[in-house]
């Protein structure tokens, strides 16, 4: 059980730009999930996985964001036209598809938009 | 809509000593609670998970404790050291539509300082 990584760790990026992160859950867990915090504050979900379903998708998840989990296994998470509100961690978590199951976060993309 | 409340939000306590942090939630109707910690920059570590039905969960210096009627849970940090020195969040599981774990929804967390 090596974890769930992240990558990148830190993503500095202009305004305007657009960014993706990869999320590799642990091996042989099926749902996947996407949360952001910002400072100070608790995660905040944005989108979940199980296998390559998206099944739930935030209102925090604007138009601007686009979540994939193509083949079960990892996932990316896309923002385009990045904006200064969007500077934040962004972090990932697995979890086996199966009742009273913790979930395991990464360590986190942390995201700067000048 | 649920809503999670830590009090207090910051907490400094001389090492050795004993404490408790608090969670509160707003709707009952979970499904589990789970503690975590958070070093600064990091991701988060799971700590313990509490299931709707249990009243406790320990593990080492660590136990929670969840009164899911009155909307509360406790983390009691037994004998602190410099090292538990970090951010300590809870978050609840209130949705079940597809099995297994959804979304959690997590308070602001509350900062603690052990000093030596």
């Amino acid at each position: 059980d090596t974890g769930v990584s992240q990558n990148p760790r830190h993503k500095i990026t202009k305004r305007g730009q657009n960014v993706t992160f990869r999320c590799d859950p642990i091996s042989e867990h099926n749902r996947l999930y996407w949360y952001r915090q910002t400072l100070g504050q608790g995660p905040e979900f944005l989108t979940y996985f199980q296998n390559e379903a998206q099944l739930e998708k935030s209102r925090l998840l604007s138009d601007r964001f686009s979540a994939e989990r193509p083949k079960g296994s990892f996932s990316t998470l896309e923002i385009q036209r990045t904006e200064q509100g969007d500077s934040a961690m962004y972090l990932c978590a697995s979890s086996r598809g199966t009742v009273n199951y913790e979930q395991y976060f990464g360590p986190g993309t942390r995201l700067t938009v000048t | 809509k649920q809503e999670v409340t830590q009090i207090p939000a910051a907490l400094s306590v001389p090492e050795g000593e004993n404490l408790v942090l608090n969670c509160s939630f707003t709707d009952s109707a979970i499904y589990n609670l789970q503690w975590f910690r958070q070093d600064p920059g990091k991701g988060l570590t799971s700590l313990l998970l509490i299931q709707s039905s249990q009243r406790e969960q320990t593990s080492g210096r660590l136990n929670a404790s969840l009164d899911k009627s009155s909307g509360r849970s406790t983390l009691y940090i037994a004998a602190s050291q410099p090292g538990d020195s970090a951010t300590y969040l809870c978050a609840v599981e209130t949705t079940r539509r597809q099995g297994g774990s959804e979304k959690l929804v997590f308070g602001k967390g509350t900062k603690l300082t052990v000093n030596p």
